[in-house]
């Protein structure tokens, strides 16, 4: 069976600056993606990002960015110029290629200070 | 993005009766959907997939006859808590996977957050 780890329950960044999200997982499989999902106090869950594992290059979407590093089982979320917005629990997930069942860490809350 | 309705938001009962959580797919078709459960807290546990025109698969140690799940069209499938009890109280969520557009990602509800006195 599949599991996510998330090793940091909470972080703390300055503003502007940038903070690193870590997350590990388990799979026997070759085929997979792995997603973050951002939920502020509303909730809502919120895609931030995702990766096929068979794409070799980082996925980035503006601020965010990940490093996945395939071998080590390891994908990190990392973001830029951080903002009060963006404090929230941050969950990582690992969803297997031919299933839509997702399997989620236990969470990192993000704190942002002014 | 694709939208997923949950409904209710919030909703209080008293012990050993029913309540029903409806969750919709606004603009696409998901023949799969899923709930969770989340404490206060704590991550997002799945309970059970939904599948439409057939039975639900549950978790290990969710009761089935407790959650009572029904898939009855493309587009909604409900979590029916029987005999609630307090310790049934949580934040449910649903998300639904677009049929057409397979391999891409599920959306979620905006969850329900269940409250047995």
């Amino acid at each position: 069976a599949q599991t996510v780890t998330q090793s940091q329950p909470e972080m703390s960044v300055q503003e502007a600056e940038t903070v690193t999200l870590s997350c590990t997982y388990d799979t026997s499989e070759s085929d997979y993606y792995l997603f973050w999902y951002k939920q502020p106090p509303s909730r809502q869950m919120i895609l931030v990002i995702r990766q096929e594992a068979y794409k070799q290059q980082n996925a980035t979407e503006n601020r965010f960015s990940v490093n996945f590093q395939k071998a080590a089982k390891s994908f990190s979320l990392k973001i830029s110029d951080s903002q009060l917005g963006d404090a929230a629990m941050y969950f990582c997930a690992y969803r297997s290629y031919n299933t839509d069942k997702l399997i989620f860490g236990t969470g990192t809350r993000l704190q942002v200070f002014p | 993005g694709a939208v997923v309705s949950q409904h209710p938001s919030w909703v209080i009962c008293k012990s050993g009766t029913s309540v029903k959580i409806e969750c919709r797919s606004l603009d696409f078709q998901a023949t799969t959907m899923f709930w969770y459960r989340q404490f206060p807290k704590q991550s997002l546990m799945l309970m059970a997939t939904s599948n439409e025109g057939s039975k639900a698969t549950y978790e290990q140690g969710v009761e089935k006859d407790k959650f009572l799940i029904n898939h009855a069209s493309l587009t909604l499938s409900t979590l029916t808590v029987t005999s609630a009890h307090p310790e049934d109280s949580s934040f449910y969520i649903c998300s639904a996977a677009n049929r057409d557009r397979r391999n891409t990602e599920a959306f979620f509800g905006q969850g329900t957050r269940l409250t047995v006195v």
